[in-house]
Parts: C-alpha cells; sequence; structure tokens
C-alpha cells in the first residue's frame, strides 16, 4: 500500500464547475496536510494546508481533512481553465519526521471551456 | 522578499560524472529539503538540513549527499551519475513556524 494515493486522473470537468480532488494516507500519526498545483514543467506551488478535521476554506478552495479515516480532499469551485494542472497531495507525519512531506502521485486536472 | 531560488535551471551530464546543485532558501526559513521528482511522479524526499546538519533522510543511495551552510543555504551533490538519475531536484525550504515552499527545480539529463 502506497503511503499517500490520490484519485486516478485524468480529471476533466466544465468551466465554472466543482473539481473534486482526494487523497488517503495510510500513517494515522500524520499530522499537517498540503495540497500543491504544479503546472507543466514548474515547481509546486503550495495553495492549501490543513491540520485539524474538518473544512478550510480559501477563496475558492476548499480542503477537508478526516482523520478517523486517514481521507483529504480538495474541492475547486468555479473551475477555471487556469485551473488546469497537476495537483499533489502531500503529508507531513510530523514529530521526529517534522518537515519531510511524502507525496502522492498527483491528479491531473483539466478545466475545459 | 526573494523565495527560495535554485541553481542551475537546467544541466546536462554524462554517466559516472558528479554534479551539485544549490539552493537559496525563503527568508526566514532555517530548513532546506531535497526531493527528487521524476517524469509523471511526485516528489520523492532525499534529506533535510537543520543546523547545518542532516535530520532526515530518505530512501536514496549513499551517491547522494549534501551540506547546509550557517546562512541556511544548501548544497546538493550526486555522485557517478546513473541515466536514472535524470529529474527534476525541488528544494524546499521552511521553518517551524511555515509551511514548505518550493524553488523553481534543477532539471538534471544524464545521457
Amino acid at each position: 500500500q502506497k503511503e499517500v494515493e490520490q484519485n486516478s486522473g485524468p480529471l476533466s470537468v466544465p468551466e465554472g464547475a466543482i473539481a473534486s480532488l482526494n487523497c488517503t494516507y495510510s500513517d494515522r500519526g500524520s499530522q499537517s496536510f498540503f495540497w500543491y498545483r504544479q503546472y507543466s514543467g514548474k515547481s509546486p506551488e503550495l495553495i492549501m494546508f490543513i491540520y485539524s478535521n474538518g473544512d478550510k476554506e480559501d477563496g475558492r478552495f476548499t480542503a477537508q481533512l478526516n482523520k478517523a479515516s486517514q481521507y483529504v480532499s480538495l474541492l475547486i469551485r468555479d473551475s477555471q481553465p487556469s485551473d488546469s494542472a497537476t495537483y499533489l497531495c502531500a503529508v507531513n507525519a510530523g514529530g521526529t519526521s517534522y518537515g519531510k512531506l511524502t507525496f502522492g502521485q498527483g491528479t491531473i486536472l483539466t478545466v475545459h471551456p | 522578499d526573494a523565495g527560495v531560488t535554485q541553481s542551475p535551471t537546467h544541466l546536462i551530464k554524462t554517466r559516472g560524472q558528479q554534479v551539485t546543485l544549490r539552493c537559496s532558501p525563503k527568508s526566514g526559513h532555517d530548513t532546506v529539503s531535497w526531493y527528487q521528482q521524476a517524469l509523471g511522479q511526485g516528489p520523492q524526499f532525499i534529506f533535510q538540513y537543520y543546523e547545518e546538519e542532516e535530520r532526515q533522510r530518505g530512501n536514496f543511495p549513499d551517491r547522494f549527499s549534501g551540506h547546509q551552510f550557517p546562512n541556511y543555504s544548501s548544497e546538493l551533490n550526486v555522485n557517478a551519475l546513473l541515466l536514472g538519475d535524470s529529474a527534476l531536484y525541488l528544494c524546499a525550504s521552511s521553518s517551524r513556524a511555515h509551511e514548505a515552499f518550493f524553488g523553481q527545480g534543477t532539471r538534471l539529463t544524464v545521457v
């Protein structure tokens, strides 16, 4: 079992729709969770982080965390073509592993006009 | 405020050669982590430096080594390059109070 798994893509949504990206992790002791966006040929860009169970909203983005289910998701409302990118879920185990991020394989999102 | 800067941006090396990649962290950050990202994959953790010491290491051979300087900048060295070392090498800086931010990466091609 992979440490961090993301829903297989690619994911294609029409402009204006909600895009839903999902991620599960295996280490129950994981403490912090991140979503990065990576455009083709570029480096990952941090767009959301969440530490506590529940929802966290920032503009069109909402991160959801359920530690009991070891599940984290990212919702993108009113999707735009500029949101087309690879989305990476990353998990930090914390403790002595503080700062080490374990990434999923990424989900490619395409928003078509 | 400059973000995380890496150099060079692109590099072509021959099998068996050695390479050094450099990273300057974001202002206020004292921790530098290095990642390797193969095409179509998520970044893989190589190691992390804090207070000029390697604090954590991922599943990478000893051919991969690093260093952190007193000004928090860091180097990644790879010896005896293999074709499989071709990848995007990413540096991320962070501190206890901040999330990790990535530099633009160094694209290494081994031929």
